[in-house]
């Protein structure tokens, strides 16, 4: 079993549909949880950090599951412009800053 | 400009030559890491640095080495490259913190012949 899950898609949306990603992450001594965005053929960049308590920026949403062991990412009123694949990284504490990555959830947004 | 630039960006090369992946930052950061990712797949660590004395192998160290010869550069060498390393590399930083972000180069695309 890998350590971080994610369904790979792909998903394929209308503009203005809300659509949710999951991912799961087997260590329980996983302490951080980031999602970041992947354009085809580029680098990662931290798309946002997920807390705790969930945090929102603008229209994504994300939340931890910590007994369920899970992560979700929500986006709202998708856009064109959402198009990419989304990679879930769990750090754990003892690992001191190595991160694994999800393989991605791929997503495209269709006019 | 970039703060974390990798050069080359493409390389073509054929089984068995020696390969030098170059990364530069400019961020300021301890922390430096060499990353693969395979099509469709995510990104696995090769060898991670935490300072200019500190190298660590990842998850699939096999086939590669690597040098930090400074703060800011960390190079990755494939000391006989064979076809299945065929891949995209990422370099990337970190300032530290265990909860720290981190920041990519725009990668190196190697395809061994």
């Amino acid at each position: 079993r890998k350590e971080v899950e994610q369904d790979p898609g792909p998903f394929n949306v209308p503009e203005g549909a809300t659509v949710a990603f999951n991912c799961t992450y087997s260590n329980s001594a996983s302490q951080s949880f980031f999602w970041y965005r992947q354009d085809c053929r580029k680098e990662p960049k931290l798309l946002m950090s997920v807390y705790s308590s969930g945090n929102e920026d603008g229209r994504f949403t994300a939340q931890l599951n910590r007994a369920s062991q899970y992560i979700s990412l929500l986006i709202r009123d998708s856009k064109l412009s959402d198009s990419a694949t989304y990679l879930c990284v769990v750090n754990k504490r003892t690992n001191a800053g190595k991160s694994t990555f999800g393989d991605g959830t791929t997503l495209t947004v269709k006019p | 400009d970039a703060d974390v630039t990798q050069t080359p960006r493409n390389r073509i090369t054929k089984t068995g030559k020696r390969i030098m992946l170059e990364c530069s930052q400019t961020k300021g950061h301890d922390r430096m890491y060499w990353y693969r990712q395979d099509p469709g797949l995510g990104l696995r660590l090769i060898y991670y640095s935490f300072d200019v004395k500190d190298i660590n192998k990842g998850e699939i160290s096999d086939g590669y080495s690597v040098s930090r010869q400074a703060q800011a550069k960390f190079s990755l060498s494939l000391e006989s490259a064979i076809p299945n390393q065929t891949a995209l590399y990422f370099c990337a930083t970190s300032d530290g913190r265990d909860t720290g972000e981190l920041f990519f180069g725009e990668g190196s695309r190697l395809t061994v012949l």
